[in-house]
Order: structure tokens, then sequence, then C-alpha cells
């Protein structure tokens, strides 16, 4: 299976700072199937992008996705409020599909 | 809109069978797409379990697979999970979603605790 790993585990920073999120795989995406999330306390995930670039319903362009084969980036370009909470990427290549550990931005 | 809602006990016994419904609205289940499981143990990550697509195709996880039963009634636009066996590592709140490969709409989560 594809083991992804994230980084760093945790992110402390200020509002209006840019944060910056890595998610490397053990082996090559297939099709940059490779999605993230949001998750906040009591909440289920919210899914932000697919295909690694691609930004879901209602996300803000602040955020953006990249990357391919197996090193993929999640960039908040200027922290919000709304903005501190847990990331998770996803692989959707090959199954069974996996998730990374997560990456706690904090305040 | 999509919603979906995950319903079943709360507190099950270890070496016991878990059982969950995903019920389904604003979407029928025969039009498309798969429909899965994730679980979260508290404080920890997330781990897909598995789907089925409205035909009764699945695909489970290899790690949960010997234990795992996931089925879909269409008549009732609804999906479940069944695990057997469990133990506390079982413990974890379920979520069911839609799943594309990726899950663009998700249940609300329920705790499932697994102890005597």
């Amino acid at each position: 299976e594809v083991v992804l790993t994230q980084s760093p585990g945790t992110l402390s920073l200020s509002p209006g700072e840019r944060a910056t999120l890595s998610c490397r795989a053990s082996q090559r995406v297939g099709s940059n199937y490779l999605a993230w999330y949001q998750q906040k306390p009591g909440q289920a995930p919210r899914v932000l992008f697919y295909g690694a670039a691609t930004r879901a319903t209602g996300i803000p362009d602040r955020l953006s996705g990249s990357g391919s084969g197996t090193d993929f980036t999640l960039t908040i370009s200027r922290l919000e409020p709304e903005d501190f909470a847990v990331y998770y990427c996803q692989q959707y290549g090959s199954l069974p599909w996996t998730f990374g550990q997560g990456t706690n931005v904090e305040i | 809109q999509v919603q979906l809602q995950e319903s079943g006990p709360g507190l099950v016994k270890p070496s016991e069978t878990l059982s969950l419904t995903c019920s389904v609205s604003g979407y029928s289940i025969t039009n498309g797409y798969y429909w899965g499981w994730m679980r979260q143990p508290p404080g920890k990550g997330l781990e897909w379990i598995g789907y089925v697509y409205h035909s009764g195709s699945t695909a489970y996880n290899p790690s949960l697979k010997s234990r795992v039963t996931i089925s879909v009634d269409t008549s009732e636009n609804q999906f479940s999970l069944k695990l057997n066996s469990v133990t506390a590592a079982d413990t974890a709140v379920y979520y069911c979603g839609r799943d594309e490969g990726y899950f663009d709409y998700w249940g609300k989560g329920t705790l499932v605790t697994v102890s005597s």
C-alpha cells in the first residue's frame, strides 16, 4: 500500500502568515490522485482539493494544492482564524486508499 | 444536497459484531458512485475501511478484510458496515461517505466504543 508521510506534524503560526504543508508518498501516486482535507474538532473532514490541485466547491483561493508523483504540497497564503485545524492528505490512485497522519496548524 | 447519517449502537462488547448503517438522502445510491466507510480512533488519524457500489461489488482495506462486510440496500437508499470480533482497538468514530476515491460528502460520524 502507499504510505503517506505528512510534515511537519505541527505548524505553529499566526494569522496572516503563510503555511506550507507537505505530503510525501512511498511510491508514485497514480494519476496524481491526491486529496487534501481539513478537520476541525468534533467535525467530519472536509475535502479541500482533489487531483492534487483541483479546488473543491467553496474553498477560498488563498488555499492552493500542488505537486505530482510522490511530493505534494498544500499552501495557505495568508492564514485566517478559521484555517487553524488539522489537515490530512489522502491518495486514491491505488487500493487501499490511505491517509497521511495529519498536520496540526495551530496558533 | 447530499446528506449522510450514520446510525447504530454506540457500545459493543469485545468479540461481538459492530453494525452500522448509513442513510443517504438527496441522492439515489443507484445513480452511481461508490459508498464508503472510514474510521478515526480518538485523537488519531483516518483509516479507510472499504466501499460498496450499488451493484453490491466491494473493496476492503486488507488490514480489516477478514472481519469486514459492507452491503447496500438500494430500496432503503442505505448501506451498512459489519465488523466482527471487535476489540478495544476498534474503538473509533466511524464515518460514512460518498467515495469518488476522495470523499466529497461525509456523515457527521458516530462514536463506537468497544468495552465490556
